[in-house]
């Protein structure tokens, strides 16, 4: 069974400080791998997947198959970046694992 | 332009009292999701389908059923409400085809009390 591990509940830094959320994952097959982020009182969203290897807001996300990672970077933290953001793993049956989440607050 | 639409978004039912919760899309997609969000915590996946086969999760009680009757409504029924069962309740969409990127579309949820 596959399994998705974010060990920050809580993550804090101050603005303009780098930030790393960290996410590793288990699966026996080939994963695709996402960041979902949601901000206060918003739905769920994408914000950016593994395979199109792109920078949403400044972040950046490499898929580690040696290390079975996908960890969630930005150089400059900015205070709307405050967020719950959820690292998930989709087997090629579809079904998606969320990992616990990571609280994010970047302070002024 | 909404893609993925979830009614009512407040659900209040009593303890007991079957509940069904609704999700529709316009995105076409193939795979429909249900999941239970409690405060807190991480999505956690009851169901979902792809096209109309019917996907449960091991531990998802049976007082959850779901049904697609098309392509684009999906709906959660709640047989019998506990006061555990009250939480967001999640609707997500996504293709499945080899050359697509896959994500899940979301929305906004139904937030369900049980009194």
């Amino acid at each position: 069974a596959q399994r998705v591990t974010q060990p920050e509940k809580l993550l804090s830094v101050f603005k303009g400080a780098p930030v790393e959320l960290k996410c590793n994952y288990s699966y026996s097959g080939s994963p695709e791998l996402f960041w979902y982020v949601q901000y206060s009182r918003q739905r769920l969203q994408l914000l950016l997947r593994h395979i199109s290897r792109e920078s949403i807001k400044g972040f950046t996300a490499d898929l580690n198959k040696g290390e079975t990672s996908f960890h969630l970077k930005k150089p400059f933290a900015q205070e709307e970046d405050s967020a719950m953001y959820y690292c998930a793993l989709r087997t090629t049956a579809g079904k998606s694992t969320f990992g616990d989440g990571t609280t994010l607050t970047v302070k002024p | 332009d909404a893609m993925v639409i979830q009614n009512p978004r407040y659900q209040v039912t009593q303890f007991g009292k079957p509940v069904t919760l609704s999700c529709s899309q316009t995105l076409n997609h193939n795979v429909m999701y249900w999941y239970q969000q409690k405060s807190s915590q991480a999505p956690k996946l009851l169901f979902h389908y792809y096209d109309k086969d019917f996907n449960n999760e091991a531990d998802t009680p049976d007082n959850f059923q779901s049904r697609r009757p098309n392509t684009s409504f999906c709906f959660l029924d709640i047989r019998s409400p506990g006061l555990g069962d009250a939480a967001m309740y999640l609707c997500a969409t996504s293709a499945l085809a080899l050359s697509s990127y896959n994500e899940q579309f979301f929305g906004p949820g139904t937030r369900l009390t049980v009194l």
